[in-house]
């Protein structure tokens, strides 16, 4: 499975938009881009996935370039309750097994 | 609409006790995962399961570590003996399968394990 590299940490002020980088240079063609995030003390929570198009759901905006080395997710307006720990995965198996790294800890302020 | 669900939230127990976490995963799901959470080593993958059968338990660090899953609604991970390096978050989540496109997993909140 392709590695991602993801900044460690990144700070977002409350109402605006956070956007956080994901680099995968060395992903295939069938390898599909997940986005988790875990908050304090609970489960890691899906958030979306895209492979090749971008994507947007009632959480969140997934923009995949052109050449699919590097993907950006975007919270439109961020809340307090978006502080969390952000993963993204490169995932290839049909079950989607996830390789967890780091992530980014995202720290939105009043 | 329930989610993963897992039991006990918070086990505290003494070297060398057997220890038994518990999972339901999300009613019609197919796949049930096992992991482990600490500061030093992340999240990692211990075991998966597909239609109840173990298909990779290569994460699984120990003989003394054993997962069932008896039917579809319910699974357990086992630690016997347990010992203080086994202290951790585990967590168990589930996913179903669509021949068109990778399907997310769902996690629960965790078992939250301490050796003493």
């Amino acid at each position: 499975d392709a590695k991602t590299t993801q900044p460690p940490s990144m700070d977002c002020a409350e109402g605006r938009a956070a956007n956080l980088p994901c680099n995968h240079s060395t992903i295939s063609g069938n390898e599909y881009v997940y986005w988790y995030r875990q908050i304090h003390s609970q489960g890691p929570q899906y958030i979306i996935h895209g492979l090749k198009n971008n994507e947007t759901n009632e959480m969140a905006s997934l923009i995949i370039t052109e050449d699919r080395k590097s993907s950006t997710l975007i919270l439109p307006h961020a809340t307090l309750r978006d502080t969390a720990v952000y993963y993204c995965i490169v995932v290839t198996d049909s079950w989607g097994k996830l390789q967890f790294g780091a992530g980014t800890q995202v720290v939105v302020t009043p | 609409d329930a989610g993963v669900i897992q039991s006990p939230r918070h086990e505290v127990t003494e070297m060398g006790q057997e220890v038994t976490l518990r999972c339901k995963p999300i009613s019609g799901h197919d796949y049930l995962f096992w992991y482990r959470q600490t500061m030093m080593r992340g999240l990692e993958l211990l075991i998966y399961f597909n239609n109840n059968v173990p298909i990779d338990d290569s994460g699984m660090p120990e003989d003394r570590f054993s997962a069932k899953m008896p039917n579809a609604s319910f699974s357990t991970l086992k630690i016997q003996p347990s010992e203080p390096r086994d202290s951790a978050v585990y967590f168990c989540a589930s996913s179903s399968t669509d021949s068109y496109s990778n399907q997310p997993q769902h996690f629960g909140d965790g078992t939250r394990l301490s050796i003493l």
